[in-house]
């Protein structure tokens, strides 16, 4: 089992849409948690980072963390054709302080 | 600094040559470290500093990697006898990795190629 795991997608949406991108980790001792964005060619971009139980709300951006389930999850509301990129999701692991990163989802805002 | 930078920007080396990667941290942060990402690839994690100390090395991929810290700054990649796997984008990190604010910010990366 990866200890942090993204569906690759891609995973496409109308602009003006919400998108809900999601993780989980493996690792329950898990304290922090990031989303990155990547856009081709780019290096990775922190959009949010979230270490309590629940929503976080940064502009059109909001992370949400679920310890009991291990997931994390980011919704971008308003989608635009700009946040077509891939988004990746980081954990700190327990007893460690090395950023795990999953794989990444791929973003398409459709015009 | 502003930002995490760092040097160069792109290489392109003969295999079995020698090259060095720099890295400039966003200035103050005590933790910096160095990722390798294939193309089309996830983040592999290489090697981690706090301050000039390496608690977590166990990404280097073999021993022609190695890397240091000095003044609690700027840090150095050094690959041997670099081989054409070790093809990729180098990206550093720096963090202030303190309890509440473990962000950690990446620089624009090193695009090395091994012909």
């Amino acid at each position: 089992q990866k200890e942090v795991e993204q569906n690759s997608g891609p995973l496409s949406v109308p602009e003006g849409a919400i998108a809900s991108l999601n993780c989980t980790y493996s690792d329950r001792g898990s304290q922090s948690f990031f989303w990155y964005r990547q856009y081709s060619g780019k290096s990775p971009e922190l959009i949010m980072s979230i270490y309590s139980n629940g929503d976080k709300e940064d502009g059109r951006f909001t992370a949400q963390l679920n310890k009991a389930s291990q997931y994390v999850s980011l919704l971008i509301r308003d989608s635009q054709p700009s946040d077509s990129a891939t988004y990746l999701c980081a954990v700190i692991t327990s007893g460690t302080y090395k950023y795990i990163f999953g794989t990444g989802t791929r973003l398409k805002v459709l015009a | 600094g502003a930002g995490v930078s760092q040097s160069p920007s792109n290489k392109v080396t003969e295999k079995g040559k020698d090259v060095e990667l720099r890295c400039d941290p966003i200035s103050g942060h005590t933790a910096l470290y160095w990722y390798r990402q294939s193309l089309g690839q996830g983040l592999e994690f290489l090697i981690y500093f706090q301050g000039n100390s390496a608690p977590d090395k166990s990404g280097l991929p073999s021993d022609r990697f190695s890397a240091e810290r000095t003044g609690g700054s700027v840090s150095t990649l050094t690959i041997q006898r670099t081989q054409q796997e070790d093809s990729a984008v180098y990206l550093c990190a720096s963090s202030l990795l303190r309890i509440g604010n473990t962000e950690a910010f990446f620089g624009q990366g090193t695009r090395l190629t091994v012909v």
